[in-house]
């Protein structure tokens, strides 16, 4: 069963912020986070492995809820170079080194 | 290194055909990746490898499916007999096997479209 995202789409506009979640019914190693912009494959944004762990960049950051088996990604002071399809990854404990993706995140930031 | 490459791009064939796909991964990964996606959602996982051992295939993939990795560098996907639910982009991806700090680099994928 694959991760529950939240919200399924959001529009900003530029400067905005927002916070996208992920949600999975399994016990988790680590949590993964992608964009995709339209027609292209997904790009990696960072990885998540301790629980309560939360890293990222200046305005992309992110957080791990080991005990509650949900992550969230933070996007502040949005640019529109933000918009695109945004995926948590999740490493199942006892699953092998692969992803389970979610349901996806569309986030649309405007002028 | 020019990250990852699948070939062909686009692929249109027949109902009944068969097809086959090249990933070349990131040289130095060990880990080669299949996700299948469809429009609209979140890719999918088939199969994966750790170097030329094949670890794990997804139980909702039919024996239609086959995937190869010689000698632990390029992978293929071969589909057999296609079915028009097999189009989808298929998206292969490499990582290095110390996931501290390295996430998947996925390849621009392979479009089917079975008619």
């Amino acid at each position: 069963q694959q991760p529950v995202q939240s919200p399924q789409a959001v529009i900003l506009r530029e400067g905005e912020d927002a916070v996208i979640n992920c949600s999975s019914s399994k016990a988790l190693y680590s949590v993964h986070w992608y964009r995709q912009k339209h027609g292209e494959a997904p790009v990696f944004l960072m990885i998540l492995l301790k629980g309560g762990e939360q890293k990222g960049h200046e305005k992309i950051s992110a957080s791990f809820n080991e005990k509650k088996q949900q992550s969230s990604l933070y996007l502040t002071a949005s640019q529109l170079s933000y918009s695109g399809t945004y995926f948590c990854g999740t490493e199942e404990k006892g699953g092998g080194n692969k992803l389970t993706f979610g349901t996806g995140t569309q986030l649309k930031v405007e002028l | 290194d020019t990250g990852v490459s699948q070939d062909p791009r686009h692929k249109i064939t027949k109902r009944g055909q068969n097809v086959t796909f090249r990933c070349d991964p990131i040289s130095e990964h060990n880990r080669l990746y299949w996700y299948r996606q469809t429009l609209g959602q979140g890719p999918e996982f088939l199969t994966y490898f750790q170097n030329e051992a094949q670890l794990e295939k997804s139980r909702l993939l039919s024996d239609r499916f086959s995937a190869e990795r010689p000698k632990g560098s390029f992978s293929t996907l071969e589909i057999q007999r296609t079915e028009q639910g097999d189009s989808a982009m298929y998206l292969c991806a490499s990582s290095l096997l110390d996931r501290l700090n390295y996430g998947y680099t996925f390849g621009s994928g392979t479009r089917l479209t079975v008619v």
